[in-house]
């Protein structure tokens, strides 16, 4: 079975700081990579997704994430944070093409202050 | 943002006492999955369902069943309700193999189990 770690749970920044979060999967064939949001009292909404292809891969509200095989991590990235980006950030596998079940990250909390 | 609605939205029940949980959409998307959101275990999948009368467990399914009996609807199901029960419940959809998984969450169920 796929597992997903996020390897912190908080991570404080200034606003218009660059801020990386974190993911590491376990190593499988071939995986599908998605990064989610959950601002509060909300439901999660899709930030960008890895299929194939190239490994670098934008998403909504200026993010990206880059697939690295061979570290078997899925890094999500923004040059520059916004008060509004403060939320919960999960990172989800999939190791079946199609239909599958996620498998989620126990997410990161990103706080961005003035 | 897809047609999602989960009913109650928040609900205080006792201990030992039955709880049914709806999750209805109006995409027509074959998949429906049930999960449970508590602090420092983000998202654990309890059951899904890949078509009418079509489920099976995931992680975390003990102490709960599920239902569909329509395409639009998947109900979950605590026959008697514990405490550790207490959680918030997101619903998700997806639709068919050219999707590539993305799932679609609901806004949530805050269930309090006292």
């Amino acid at each position: 079975a796929q597992s997903v770690t996020q390897l912190d749970s908080q991570v404080p920044v200034f606003e218009e700081a660059p801020v990386e979060l974190r993911c590491n999967y376990s190593s499988s064939v071939s995986v599908y990579l998605f990064w989610y949001v959950q601002y509060p009292n909300q439901g999660l909404q899709l930030l960008l997704k890895y299929l194939s292809g190239s490994t670098l891969v934008k998403g909504i509200n200026g993010f990206e994430a880059e697939f690295n095989k061979s570290q078997t991590s899925f890094h999500l990235r923004k040059p520059s944070v916004h008060i509004s980006d403060t939320a919960e950030y999960f990172c989800a596998v999939s190791d079946q093409e199609g239909y599958s079940t996620l498998t989620f990250g126990k997410g990161t909390m990103l706080l961005v202050s003035p | 943002d897809a047609g999602i609605t989960q009913s109650p939205r928040h609900k205080v029940t006792e201990t030992g006492t039955p709880v049914t949980l709806r999750c209805h959409q109006t995409e027509n998307h074959r998949y429906m999955y049930w999960y449970r959101q508590d602090p420092g275990h983000g998202l654990r999948l309890i059951h899904y369902s890949y078509g009418v009368k079509d489920t099976d467990k995931g992680e975390v399914s003990d102490g709960y069943s599920v239902s569909r009996s329509k395409t639009e609807d998947f109900l979950l199901t605590l026959e008697s309700a514990t405490s550790s029960q207490t959680s918030v419940y997101f619903c998700a959809i997806s639709g068919d193999r050219d999707s590539y998984n993305e799932q679609f969450f609901g806004p949530g169920t805050r269930l309090t189990v006292l």
